[in-house]
């Protein structure tokens, strides 16, 4: 099976601008959750999409908004970027069922300059 | 206030030697408990989990992990690390009832000596 896709893997936005995030988790994986990664924070969970319904939603502004196509696919979507929201973005996905393993894709650098 | 803590920010040890990565949590009820491991430039990828039952737990890449509720902890371990083994190691958590949503301590980053 083919792995969790995250795309673009780099982004260079500036300040003020909106980005798109996607991705494609593996195939029959229902559940798609998103973390931030920062040296200062760490990693943070962001929200979690189960068969296109947001299902939990971590403490982020509403800039952060997601969510989850028919065939499980999601894209993030964070507005009037700030400095730092620069961060990795990574996306996991499983079969939504806690005890199943949820795989991580490669993540998605975003710069904001 | 609920949290997990991964006291060692940064640990170096040789080629060959032992490895144990602490991790302790503090939630009212014991939480699913995880270890992933983080290469440069990669995603997380998962070397083990806990759920119920025996509370050493066997993982990947020749990990293993013990639960200890008294000591609220569920420290990594390996008898012997390789070269390879250096990358960023992360405790996490899922509560019950919690979804998918993990809570991650804030990471060891581990040094190999050849």
């Amino acid at each position: 099976k083919a792995g969790v896709t995250q795309t673009p893997r780099y982004l260079i936005k500036t300040r003020g601008q909106q980005v798109t995030l996607s991705c494609s988790p593996i195939s029959g994986h229902r559940s798609v959750s998103w973390y931030q990664q920062t040296p200062g924070q760490g990693l943070q969970f962001l929200f979690e999409y189960f068969s296109e319904t947001q299902r939990n939603k971590g403490n982020f502004p509403g800039r952060f908004s997601g969510r989850q196509f028919s065939n499980s696919r999601s894209e993030m979507n964070v507005s009037t970027l700030e400095l730092g929201d620069s961060a990795l973005y990574l996306c996991a996905s499983s079969s939504g069922e806690v005890q199943e393993t949820q795989y991580f894709g490669p993540g998605t650098r975003l710069l904001v300059l | 206030a609920q949290s997990v803590t991964q006291p060692d920010i940064h640990i170096t040890v040789s080629e060959g030697a032992s490895l144990e990565l602490r991790c302790n949590y503090s939630y009212g009820a014991t939480p699913y408990l995880f270890w992933y491991v983080q290469s440069p430039g990669q995603g997380l990828q998962l070397l083990l989990k806990y759920f119920s039952g025996d509370t050493l737990v066997q993982g990947i890449k020749g990990f293993e992990a013990e639960f200890k509720r008294s000591q609220s902890s569920f420290n990594l371990r390996k008898p012997s690390v390789h070269w390879s083994d250096a990358a960023e190691y992360f405790c996490a958590v899922v509560l019950t009832g919690g979804g998918n949503k993990l809570t991650f301590g804030t990471g060891t980053q581990l040094k190999v000596e050849l």
